[in-house]
């Protein structure tokens, strides 16, 4: 168990909808990534929090934003689906800024049907 | 595009020989980490490596990084059936003038009981 959660753990969801993915970091961590995965494009960095701001953003489509809260949690907001968004999406987290170790959640399996 | 590419994209081997994955990338980096993910759950970080590293040990793994040549390999020894997972490569590249970890593609690792 890393300490990072993540809520749902499956979505099923049809096109055109909006869905809210949850994240807790674990106790501490102050950085928070999105992260989502793919049969063909593989695991692709999304977005980084980092104390309650936005760090970096790397293939995150307009559609999707996300934010961190001030007690740390995340929620990555993903709306106007479509069928090539069925990911697992994942959550980690780390202590601080910077490419060093990362804590990852159970993630959440998207299906949009 | 992928910093990191591993090889082979699946490996199968019998339980107790040793396994081998490679990983080349393409620029500079400042650290390479390996995880495992267990089929659709998180990504558990295994070993981190600094460029002025040029090998390291974890138990059964054993991680060498040849920075002249922009690759890394990790060797898991004496391996058992509860190897069986995908190992992800993952280095530092300069994101947003931060540092990120950018994934590779995976090996695919069966052990066969």
């Amino acid at each position: 168990d890393s300490g990072v959660t993540q809520t749902p753990k499956h979505l099923i969801t049809a096109t055109g909808q909006r869905v809210t993915l949850r994240c807790s970091p674990r106790s501490g961590d102050l950085s928070v990534y999105w992260y989502q995965q793919s049969l063909d494009q593989g695991l692709q960095f999304l977005i980084q929090y980092y104390n309650g701001e936005e760090r970096a953003k790397g293939n995150i489509l307009e559609r999707f934003s996300a934010q961190q809260f001030p007690d740390l949690h995340s929620e990555l907001n993903l709306s106007s689906l479509e069928l090539g968004d069925s990911a697992l999406y994942f959550c980690a987290s780390s202590p601080r800024d910077g490419a060093l170790e990362q804590y990852f959640g159970p993630g959440t399996r998207l299906t949009v049907t | 595009s992928q910093q990191g590419e591993e090889d082979p994209q699946a490996l199968s081997i019998q339980e107790g020989e040793n396994a081998t994955m490679n990983c080349s990338y393409k620029t500079s980096i400042n650290n390479l980490q390996w995880y495992r993910q267990n089929s659709g759950r998180g990504l558990v970080h295994l070993i981190l490596i600094r460029s002025n590293e040029r090998e390291k040990h974890s138990g059964r793994l054993r991680v060498t990084l040849d920075t002249s040549k922009k690759s890394s390999s990790l060797l898991i020894t004496a391996s058992r059936a509860a190897d069986t997972a995908s190992y992800f490569c993952a280095t530092d590249a300069i994101w947003d003038s931060s540092y990120k970890l950018i994934f590779g593609s995976g090996t695919r690792l069966l052990v066969r009981p």
